[in-house]
């Protein structure tokens, strides 16, 4: 079956600038959630989606929101771009079932760098 | 507040030589704790999921255990192709939703 898919893989924005990222998880799973990855950080916790809703959130800026949508893929938005928001930005995809698991499955990643 | 630690942060290995990772936390909530394998420019590829202490799985040449407050990677006879940063994440279950804390990662390096 298909993994969990991020567009664009590579990107390239300016300073001020806004961006727009995009995951679709694997079929049948409801929840989303995206990380934040840099060299010094590590993998951070951005937020997490199940059924079109927000129900987490990590400590970042208002400048970094998202949304879900009906047919569960999600998109993940950055605004006024920062030099330091320059990151690997990963999205897992999880059945979320307490019966069936927890498994998170990671995509590839969209590589972000803000020049 | 919600921790996670791995240690060491780099581990160099000679092909054969066997060596276990660490991945200690602090949390409320556990819910299970993941192992995950991720290579240069690449995703984590999940490796073991462990829900309770006690619980051991196993894949080819890892294996994973887990404790109240920590848990073990152990690479047994490690090759090159196993090379790479072994990252260990907290799942808890929260009022607020759930949320996944990772640890630094170890990074391995396994010589020929």
């Amino acid at each position: 079956k298909a993994g969990v898919t991020q567009t664009p893989r590579y990107l390239i924005k300016t300073r001020g600038q806004q961006v727009t990222l995009s995951c679709s998880p694997i079929s049948g799973h409801r929840s989303v959630s995206w990380y934040q990855q840099t060299p010094g950080q590590g993998l951070q916790f951005l937020f997490e989606y199940f059924s079109e809703t927000q129900r987490n959130k990590g400590n970042f800026p208002g400048r970094f929101s998202g949304r879900q949508f009906s047919n569960s893929r999600s998109e993940m938005n950055v605004s006024t771009l920062e030099l330091g928001d320059s990151a690997l930005y990963l999205c897992a995809s999880s059945l979320n079932n307490r019966d069936r698991g927890y498994g998170y499955t990671f995509g590839s990643g969209t590589r972000l760098t803000v020049v | 507040e919600d921790q996670v630690t791995q240690s060491p942060e780099a581990l160099r290995l000679q092909e054969g030589e066997s060596s276990s990772l660490n991945c200690s936390y602090t949390v409320s909530g556990l819910r299970g704790l993941f192992w995950y394998r991720q290579d240069p420019g690449k995703g984590p590829e999940f490796l073991f999921t462990l829900y309770s202490a006690g619980e051991e799985k196993e894949k080819e040449r890892l294996k994973a255990t887990l404790t109240k407050k920590e848990s073990f990677l152990h690479i047994t006879a490690p090759k090159p192709e196993d090379s790479a940063t072994y990252l260990c994440a907290v799942l808890m279950i929260k009022a607020a939703g759930n949320k996944l804390t990772f640890g630094g990662g170890t990074r391995v390096l396994v010589k020929p």
